[in-house]
């Protein structure tokens, strides 16, 4: 059974630092994908990573994917409040069985202090 | 340029109540999902769909039903609606790979 882990869960940060969220997953797969959800409202897509090393980057946030070490980090340049919200991980290990059904971690709420 | 449209956006039920949450999708994803979101828990696949027709359990499918006569609609059905099935629930859909959400739904069974 695929598991997927973030931490930390709760992220409390002040306006203008750096911080990283990680994502660790239990099963072999290079289709991660990073999700923002703000209170009461529906998931939105961040990033989408198809392959080992892939980076993008929007804004002040930048996502990665290692998945030798089933490992994907999101990382926060210079905090500004805007980015308060919660950020979901999913992990999909394609078709052949799974259907691309998605198993997300618990997310990650990040709060941006000024 | 609607997406993934759920209804309704809010409801409240009797505990023993049915309902139906009525999913449709005009990008002509052939993959379509419905989870659950509790607080603090992430969200869980309740119940999803390969296509016209085609339907399979996900993670927590107790109390649900769900049915795929179109490529656009995907209606989750509650029978006998519990305390447990307070949540948010959320459709969405895809062609293999990224998923595009619906706005939820937000029910509570008093």
């Amino acid at each position: 059974e695929l598991k997927v882990e973030q931490n930390p869960l709760f992220l409390s940060m002040q306006e203008g630092k750096n911080y990283t969220i990680y994502c660790n997953y239990s099963t072999t797969s290079d289709r991660l994908y990073w999700y923002r959800q703000d209170p009461g409202k529906s998931l939105e897509s961040l990033f989408v990573l198809l392959s080992n090393g892939a980076v993008k980057q929007e804004g002040r946030l930048m996502a990665s994917l290692d998945t030798k070490a089933r490992l994907s980090t999101l990382h926060i340049t210079a905090a500004v409040h805007d980015l308060s919200a919660t950020y979901f991980c999913a992990v999909d290990i394609g078709s052949g069985g799974s259907n691309y059904k998605l198993t997300f971690g618990k997310g990650t709420l990040l709060t941006v202090n000024p | 340029n609607a997406g993934v449209t759920q209804t309704p956006k809010f409801r409240i039920l009797k505990i023993g109540q049915s309902m139906t949450l009525q999913c449709t999708q005009d990008m002509n994803h052939n993959y379509m999902y419905w989870y659950r979101q509790d607080p603090g828990m992430g969200l869980k696949l309740i119940y999803y769909s390969v296509g016209a027709g085609i339907t399979d359990k996900g993670e927590v499918p107790n109390g649900y039903n769900v049915s795929r006569s179109t490529t656009e609609d995907f209606p989750l059905r509650l029978e006998l609606a519990a305390p447990s099935q307070t949540s948010v629930y959320f459709c969405a859909s895809s062609l293999g790979g990224l998923q595009y959400f619906g706005a939820g739904t937000r029910l509570s069974v008093l």
